[in-house]
């Protein structure tokens, strides 16, 4: 049974680094194909990408945000650590890690964590 | 970027009723396309992928279809548990990218 868990600060001031750390059990970076990536959603608006990094330690970005991110993993923890940088208001938003397989989609989340960026 | 519009924006239907939800890309997926249900206050769930096939657990009132540019999402006859927002996602091509969702709502 896949399952994948969010933790990190709940706000964070403008300016301020967010760490992100994506928890999960059920698979492991031991196995080709495996994916985690990070998803954002502002409060009522759509999905968002955001990154995501392979088993043989590929890495995605979204262009528009690659300056400000960095996806890392820990194979013996299980865990996926996603910083953004330089935080703004506008990066209120539930964050979701989730896992897929290089060959498919989305198929695992986590159960989200709302970040809200304010002084 | 790969740009996913969704149609119509906001769908209002009965219980009992059919549904189709559109998605085009601003250019060729090929077959690489999801969707995904997303319930208030819940994480997105996988429905279909690769355009047309069902993913584990889902009911077989949900059907997708299409290829290239222009996909469909159709539920045959809806239940009460299937009004929510609908996204598409690519991932025929780096960024991936979603749709900007269809809410289907109780009329």
């Amino acid at each position: 049974q896949i399952t994948l868990r969010e933790s990190g600060p709940t706000l964070v001031k403008p300016t301020q680094t967010l760490t992100l750390t994506c928890s999960f059990s059920g698979f492991s970076f031991s196995t080709s194909g495996v994916g985690v990536g990070w998803i954002r959603q502002p409060p009522g608006k759509a999905l968002e990408w955001l990154a995501l990094i392979f088993w043989d330690d590929g890495e995605h970005y979204r262009p528009s945000l690659k300056s400000r991110l960095t996806i890392t993993k820990d194979t013996s923890k299980n865990q996926v650590v996603l910083t953004m940088t330089n935080m703004d208001p506008v990066d209120t938003a539930t964050y979701y890690c989730a896992h897929r397989r290089s060959d498919s989609f989305f198929a695992y989340w986590g159960q989200g964590t709302l970040v809200t960026v304010s002084s | 970027e790969i740009v996913l519009t969704q149609s119509p924006a906001t769908l209002s239907l009965s219980p009992g009723e059919r549904a189709t939800l559109s998605c085009r890309a601003s250019q060729s997926v090929r077959s690489y396309l999801a969707w995904y249900q997303q319930k208030v206050g819940q994480a997105p769930s996988l429905l279909i992928y690769d355009a047309s096939n069902r993913a584990t657990g889902i009911p077989a009132r949900f059907s997708g279809s299409g290829s290239g540019t222009d996909f469909t999402l159709t539920i045959s006859s809806l239940e009460p548990e299937d009004f929510a927002v609908y996204y598409c996602q690519q991932r025929s091509d780096w960024p991936l990218t979603f749709g900007q969702g269809t809410r289907l709502e109780i009329k």
